[in-house]
């Protein structure tokens, strides 16, 4: 069974610093990776995925993750936090090798808090 | 602008009855899914539908039950069966069903039975 670990429940920046969201999955087969961000009381919203290729993926509003094959680890950065990303974030796999439909497996979730 | 939408936002319902949580979508995707989010477990997968007229049951299935008549809806249904229905639904849509399709939310309806 796949699954992913997200292990701090809440992260704690202040504005300006860079940021790490951590994340770890496991998998049979290659993964594929996504990170989503959940404002209060809204849907998530796609921020980038890793399917081939670089191991370093740049999203939207700045954010980038980098695939650590070894670590089984995927990683959510940014250089400069600003208090709007202040949110839910929230890291999803799919293992290709699963055959029961597009089933993408979720972690917990971390809250970021930005601080002024 | 095209998008998913759920209604209710809030929805409240005694305990014993059903309740049918709306989903639409206006992106012409193939692939439509309902989760489940309780605080701190992440998403959960209910129902999960690639084309009209079929769906398949996700890990906690027990308890609802789904139609996909039309392209564009998805209606779940939360029966008495379920135990422990208060919750944050939400529905969400891809494109089709491959693996690296992004999904799409919708804002979610927060269910309360009492």
């Amino acid at each position: 069974a796949q699954s992913v670990a997200q292990p701090e429940d809440q992260v704690n920046v202040a504005e300006g610093n860079p940021l790490t969201v951590k994340c770890t999955y496991s998998v049979s087969g290659n993964p594929y990776l996504f990170w989503y961000v959940q404002y209060p009381n809204r849907g998530l919203q796609f921020l980038l995925k890793y399917i081939t290729g670089d191991n370093l993926v740049k999203g939207s509003y700045g954010f980038e993750a980098e695939f650590n094959k070894s670590q089984t680890s995927f990683h959510l950065k940014k250089p400069s936090a600003l208090v709007s990303d202040s949110a839910l974030y929230f890291c999803a796999v799919r293992g290709v090798n699963n055959n029961a439909g597009n089933m993408l497996t979720f972690g917990g979730g971390t809250r970021l808090m930005v601080k002024p | 602008d095209g998008g998913i939408t759920q209604s209710p936002k809030y929805l409240f319902r005694k305990e014993g009855q059903n309740v049918t949580l709306s989903c639409e979508q206006n992106l012409n995707h193939d692939a439509m899914y309902w989760y489940r989010q309780d605080p701190g477990q992440g998403l959960r997968l209910i129902y999960y539908s690639q084309i009209v007229n079929d769906f398949q049951k996700g890990d906690i299935a027990e308890g609802y039950s789904v139609s996909r008549e039309k392209k564009e809806s998805f209606p779940l249904t939360v029966t008495s069966a379920q135990k422990n229905p208060t919750a944050f639904y939400l529905c969400a849509s891809s494109i089709d069903g491959a693996y690296n399709s992004p999904l799409h939310f919708g804002n979610g309806t927060r269910l309360t039975v009492t």
